[in-house]
């Protein structure tokens, strides 16, 4: 059983195209986070939700929408792609506040490739 | 604010050499800290992780320990194999802080044979 799954792995489209990518958990767990890894590995975060609930939106180009339909589905939907938005995109999960258990547990990354 | 400094890589070891990456971190509260793994082509897994001062975390012959005075949460292994080549990264969860975790920049770990 997967714990985190993304989809797709791989995302090659071309610039000013719009993209969506999926993140399933069935930890049952109540956040939900995405990360973008550029090519020297630095993790950034730009969103998390609790419970459908956006609680954190970094500083992200409004071209990024998250949507989370439940709470074990975080999806991010990329308008007008760019160049520089070629880069690793991690979904993850944690159970957060409820248990105090604050590690992350994360899915196998999409690679976007904007060309 | 919150933060995480790691030594910088990339790192090069023989096998069996010992393993250090440094760790040092600022925080407003009482933090958690972790070490996580990421393997080449996949995502980051939790390696270990502890929750209060003077505590080791340890698996699959890492360790680390939750140092308050130096506030520090180094990473060590005695004898590395090349499957440990990998990039790892120091994280910390502030409980002061917002409901995320701060990442270090991630040392690349390479053993050869």
């Amino acid at each position: 059983d997967t714990a985190v799954s993304q989809t797709p792995k791989y995302l090659v489209t071309q610039m000013g195209n719009d993209k969506s990518i999926k993140c399933e958990q069935n930890l049952g767990h109540d956040t939900m986070y995405w990360y973008k890894q550029d090519s020297k590995k630095f993790l950034k975060i730009m969103f998390s939700y609790n419970n459908k609930e956006l609680i954190i939106n970094e500083t992200v180009p409004n071209r990024f929408s998250p949507k989370s339909p439940d709470k074990a589905h975080l999806n991010l939907h990329i308008n007008s792609l760019e160049l520089g938005d070629s880069a690793v995109y991690f979904c993850a999960s944690s159970q957060g506040e409820r248990t105090g258990a604050y590690e992350q547990y994360f899915g196998p990354g999409t690679r976007l490739t904007v060309t | 604010g919150d933060s995480v400094t790691q030594m910088e890589g990339p790192v090069t070891l023989s096998e069996e050499a010992f393993l250090t990456i440094n760790c040092t971190y600022t925080a407003t509260g009482y933090p958690s800290l972790f070490w996580y793994v990421q393997y080449p082509g996949e995502g980051l897994q939790l390696l270990l992780k502890a929750t209060k001062a003077d505590d080791k975390g340890s698996n699959k012959g890492f360790e680390a320990t939750y140092r308050k005075e130096t506030t520090s949460f180094h990473l060590e292994k005695g004898s590395v194999q090349v499957s440990d080549s990998a990039v790892y990264f120091c994280a910390l969860h502030d409980s002061g802080s917002a409901r995320q975790l701060t990442f270090g920049s991630g040392t690349q770990l390479t053993v050869l044979p």
